[in-house]
Formats: structure tokens, sequence, C-alpha cells
């Protein structure tokens, strides 16, 4: 594999259900990243980590729990979702240890969730 | 705060067609700028970026932009569309070191053969 990768394409779940989606990057960047993607809506930053330490939460809703156990994986825990959440959630990576300013990033194909 | 505006939501142009998709920023520095392109079912994928130099930036698949300061616009063109153009760009700014990258809405490319 290369470049980044998000498992699962696509996931439906319900409200009272626990998931999780993984991002992993095979570039050796020192960066991971999500974003929400909404239709009609900007792309939205959730959460930005650094040398496997969070640098950057968007007043996310504690429903999204991110996880970096390493540099090269990036988890986000669902839970208790709500429909207004259904979207594209994409991850991303870049090289720079605090590169959400002005690194190129590459991104993955990203999970379409569906939450009934 | 930064941010950044794509007035197009859809435009449509012919293959072979000149193209050119809009994008204004406004942010108090020196931006960083980037066109991003989406194809159905995938991630964003990087097109061209200007940090500073030459405000004419090339990028992959035939695509320009031009930096211009006094507009506050980073404007996306390609002189002849190709029918695998055909999906949605992103204009994106960024800056100093403490602000993230901030995208629009984008514009969604539809090529009529």
């Amino acid at each position: 594999e290369t470049g980044v990768t998000q498992t699962p394409r696509h996931l439906v779940m319900g409200m009272t259900n626990k998931k999780s989606l993984k991002c992993e990057q095979h570039l050796g960047h020192n960066a991971m990243y999500w974003y929400k993607q909404s239709a009609k809506k900007p792309l939205e930053l959730m959460f930005v980590y650094s040398l496997e330490e969070r640098v950057e939460n968007n007043s996310v809703p504690s429903r999204f729990s991110p996880e970096c156990p390493n540099s090269s994986h990036l988890f986000l825990h669902l839970h208790t979702l709500q429909p207004e959440d259904s979207a594209l959630y994409l991850c991303a990576s870049s090289q720079g240890a605090t590169g959400f300013n002005t690194d190129t990033q590459y991104f993955g194909p990203g999970t379409r969730l569906t939450v009934l | 705060a930064q941010s950044v505006t794509q007035p197009d939501i859809h435009i449509t142009v012919s293959e072979g067609a000149s193209l050119e998709l809009r994008c204004n920023y406004s942010y108090g520095a020196t931006p960083y700028l980037f066109w991003y392109v989406q194809s159905p079912g995938q991630g964003l994928q990087l097109l061209l970026k200007y940090f500073s130099g030459d405000t004419l930036v090339q990028g992959i698949k035939g695509f320009e932009a031009e930096f211009k300061r006094s507009q506050s616009s980073f404007n996306l063109r390609k002189p002849s569309v190709h029918w695998s153009d055909a999906a949605e760009y992103f204009c994106a700014v960024g800056g100093n070191r403490d602000d993230k990258i901030i995208f629009g809405k984008g514009t969604r490319l539809h090529i009529l053969p």
C-alpha cells in the first residue's frame, strides 16, 4: 500500500453504536489530520496530531474521540452519533512536525459515514 | 481571521475549452495558497501551491494559477480541459505557524463532450 489509506470506505451505524475509523499513512510523515466533509460546507478540520500529540481540536463534540498510537496510524472512535454526523471523513498527513499551516497535505479516499 | 471564497458552486465547460476557477482570500499577512482537486470517491489531491516568488504557478495536469495580491485572488486556469478534469476543486489558504489551512466550499466542474 502506498500513500494514505482509510478503512472502512463505507460505514452505516445506528445512533447507539460504537465504531472506529482507521487511517494509515505510508509516507513517513509526522502530522496527521481528521477532516469532516459535508455537502455544501467547507472542509472542516477536526483534529491534528503532530508527532503523535494532539495539537489542534476544533471544538469537536466528545462523541468523536481520536487516537494516534504512532506516527503512521490515526483512529477516530465514534459513539452515540447523531444523523447530522453523516458525512465523508477524510484523513490526511503531511511532512512537517507542525505542518498544518503550510505543508502539502496528502489525503486518503475517505470513509463515507451514514448515521441512522 | 483568514477566509476563502469560491464564488462559483458549479461550472460547466465544453471539452477542449479554456477554464478559469475563481478563488478570493482574506488574510492579514502573506498567504500560502493551494488548489486541490477531488475526483468522485477520492480524497483531495494537490494541484499546485504558492508560497512566494513568481506569481504564476505551474501545477500538475496542465493547471496553473496566478496570485494577485491587489485583488486577493488566486484563480486556477487550464487552457484546454479534458473530460477527466471533471471533479471538485478546492482553494485553500494557510499562513503563519499558528494558522491552520482553511478550505473554500469548492467548485464542481462539469465537462460537456
